[in-house]
């Protein structure tokens, strides 16, 4: 039974660029949410996809946009980067009817901004 | 608003026992989680509160109390692997109907031998 995945496990960019990271839930989760963490802090919610539809969105702006498709995976886009987007980019899953919706996470992707 | 605090960092040593603790104010409270996070890896679930009381799971359990916002970690049998960050995370429902995560900034429990 595969875990959460993420792809890409690096990515380096420069200010002003578009980047789109990927997420794959556990097998049978409907729900996905993604988290930014920056070095020495916990991790702060981005939003939440469920039934391909953004239905939370915590403190981002506009420039952090995603997507849910069919097959429950997801993106997340940031656009204009900047130097302070530099973290680590980590996704979760979880299956919405279940008591406690456990969030499983996936390995991160670790964005560096130059 | 939410907020979430627990200590920096904490010390201890193999076979000891640490209680790692969390306060936290929320207005729509809806379960409190806790975290272990390895350097460089993703956070794995250690336990859920959503009612009052202890959990117990092995070498660790987790207590809540809803009416003081506070929650805490007990580590028995510390092993070396266990140096790692623990974060503490609070589900607030208020307003919005998704199931976010609201963490703290996480505790470094450093076991030495």
């Amino acid at each position: 039974d595969a875990g959460v995945t993420q792809s890409p496990t690096h990515l380096i960019k420069t200010r002003g660029q578009q980047v789109t990271l990927r997420c794959s839930p556990k097998s049978g989760h409907d729900t996905v949410s993604w988290y930014q963490q920056a070095l020495g802090q916990g991790p702060q919610f981005i939003f939440q996809y469920y039934e391909e539809e953004e239905r939370q969105r915590g403190n981002f702006p506009d420039r952090f946009s995603g997507h849910q498709f069919p097959n429950y995976s997801s993106e997340l886009n940031v656009n204009a980067l900047l130097l302070g987007d530099s973290a680590l980019y980590l996704c979760a899953s979880s299956l919405e009817v279940t008591a406690g919706n456990e969030q499983f996470f996936g390995p991160g992707t670790r964005l560096t901004v130059l | 608003g939410q907020n979430i605090d627990q200590p920096t960092e904490m010390t201890a040593t193999e076979g000891a026992i640490v209680q790692i603790n969390c306060t936290y104010q929320t207005s729509g409270f809806n379960g409190l989680f806790w975290y272990q996070q390895h350097a460089g890896e993703a956070p794995t679930f250690l336990s859920y509160n959503v009612l009052d009381g202890l959990e117990e799971k092995g070498r660790f359990s987790s207590f809540l109390s809803r009416s003081k916002g506070y929650s805490y970690l007990l580590l028995k049998e510390l092993q070396m692997k266990d140096s790692a960050s623990y974060l503490c995370a609070v589900r607030d429902r208020s307003g919005q109907a998704g199931t976010a995560l609201i963490f703290g900034k996480g505790t470094t429990l450093s076991v030495s031998s």
